[in-house]
């Protein structure tokens, strides 16, 4: 079974870091792209970073760009999302999603649980 | 504001046919195919649909997606009450080389 399991959530003050991981089994992970959508308190779904397959190609919405930075260890089946110069408008519910092949394009299947992210002084 | 929209509010009576639209551009859905996703309260989003019309294994033959011009759709048939929920749509934006989504519609079942 397909199994993505977010973790690295909490309360962070506005400016500061924050690193999240996502621990994947079920799948040959290196096979495929992952991507994190996010979601804030009582709104809807916000692509924010992909990554393919092998690392090599990445995405980061507007919104995030030159904050946050995503990396993937296929050796330890795990995504990351290093997040800095956090905002409140960052505060959100993040999920870890995999790809259905390579690269991030194709489309989205499974989604973890989510780990949330609060940013309040 | 969301790329592609959505309602913000769907329902329907037990037993009876609802449909939940997504309209985009011809950088997204006119070019690309469109998926939907479920979300249950409280729940992380689950594929719905694939590809235009297809559905995962799994999910009941009520529910169907079609998709014309830069519109699309997800129909429910038989509506549930296990079906109230938030649904998104989703495809592939070619100028910003990035997924989008719709706003979402909730679901609620009368």
């Amino acid at each position: 079974e397909v199994q993505l399991v977010e973790s690295g959530g909490g309360l962070v003050q506005p400016g500061g870091s924050l690193r999240l991981s996502c621990s994947a089994s079920g799948f040959t992970f290196r096979s495929y792209a992952m991507q994190w959508v996010r979601q804030a308190p009582g709104k809807g779904l916000e692509y924010v970073s992909a990554i393919s397959s092998n690392g090599g190609s990445t995405y980061y919405a507007d919104s995030v760009k030159g904050r946050f930075t995503i990396s993937r260890d296929n050796s330890k089946n795990t995504l990351y999302l290093q997040m800095s110069s956090l905002r409140a408008e960052d505060m959100a519910v993040y999920y870890c999603v995999k790809t259905t092949q390579g690269e991030y394009y194709y489309y989205m299947d499974v989604w973890g649980k989510g780990t949330t992210v609060t940013v309040s002084s | 504001q969301s790329v592609l929209t959505q309602p913000p509010s769907a329902s329907g009576t037990p037993g009876q046919r609802v449909t939940i639209s997504c309209s985009g551009s011809s950088s997204n859905i006119g070019n690309n195919y469109v998926y939907w996703y479920q979300q249950l309260p409280g729940t992380a989003p689950k594929l719905l649909i694939q590809r235009n019309n297809q559905r995962p294994s799994g999910v009941p033959d009520r529910l169907s997606g079609s998709k014309s011009g830069t519109s699309a759709s997800l129909a429910i048939s038989g509506l549930r009450s296990e079906d109230e929920a938030d649904y998104y749509c989703a495809a592939w934006d070619d100028s910003l080389s990035g997924w989008v989504f719709g706003g979402g519609t909730k679901l609620t079942v009368l």
